[in-house]
């Protein structure tokens, strides 16, 4: 069965230092992969994609994402964090070639951001 | 342009009894995703439907069930509330939804006493 793992439930950094965030998923083949944003009280904000190509993907907010096929891994990066990038992430996968309609997310990582 | 919206924002209902949440997707929109999101279990896919045909259903029980109508709008219902029911139900909207970007919406708080 296809499942995604965000190892890090909850992680803190220093407003300007850089932030991974980690993804493993397990499919059979590639799939299509997301991250997406979630603030307190929203619904879910799509960051950025994945569906073939370069593996390096950039985002909206200053995020990239690196996929790793050897390592089945789909990490969020970013540079330097703002105060403002304080929410809970999530990792999510759909069957390539399929729907993005039925995404299967990870439990998430919450970040929270010291100044 | 106006984004996806769900009604009500929030719900407080009794065990037993049944509730219908309402989702408007974004114009022009035709397929419409639904999910669950609880502390304990996260995310949780619960149906999708394209042109008011159901295309994927997650693995819940038969009382949990949607339909969406000619005008893209969706609605979900809850039979025989449960205690367990209480949970944020996201409803997503997208052209396609195949490689187009889903949009979120806010959610509907559901609360069962």
């Amino acid at each position: 069965a296809q499942s995604v793992t965000q190892p890090d439930i909850h992680i803190t950094v220093s407003e300007g230092a850089s932030l991974e965030l980690r993804c493993n998923y397990s499919y059979g083949a590639t799939p299509y992969l997301f991250w997406y944003v979630q603030s307190p009280g929203q619904g879910l904000q799509l960051l950025l994609k994945y569906f073939s190509g370069d593996t390096l993907v950039q985002g909206i907010k200053g995020f990239e994402a690196e996929f790793k096929r050897s390592q089945s891994s789909f990490n969020l990066r970013k540079p330097s964090v703002h105060w403002s990038d304080a929410a809970e992430y999530f990792c999510a996968v759909a069957p390539y070639g399929g729907s993005q309609g039925n995404l299967i997310f990870g439990k998430g990582t919450k970040l929270s951001v010291k100044p | 342009k106006a984004g996806v919206t769900q009604t009500p924002r929030y719900l407080i209902k009794t065990r037993g009894q049944q509730v219908t949440l309402s989702c408007s997707p974004i114009s022009g929109h035709r397929s419409v995703s639904w999910y669950q999101q609880t502390p304990g279990q996260g995310l949780q896919f619960l149906f999708e439907y394209f042109s008011e045909t159901q295309r994927n259903k997650g693995n819940f029980p038969g009382r949990f069930s949607g339909r969406q109508f000619s005008n893209s709008r969706s609605e979900m219902n809850v039979s025989t509330l449960e205690l367990g029911d209480s949970a944020l139900y996201l409803c997503a909207s997208s052209l396609e939804a195949t490689t187009d970007t889903q949009y979120f919406g806010p959610g509907t708080r559901l609360t069962v006493l």
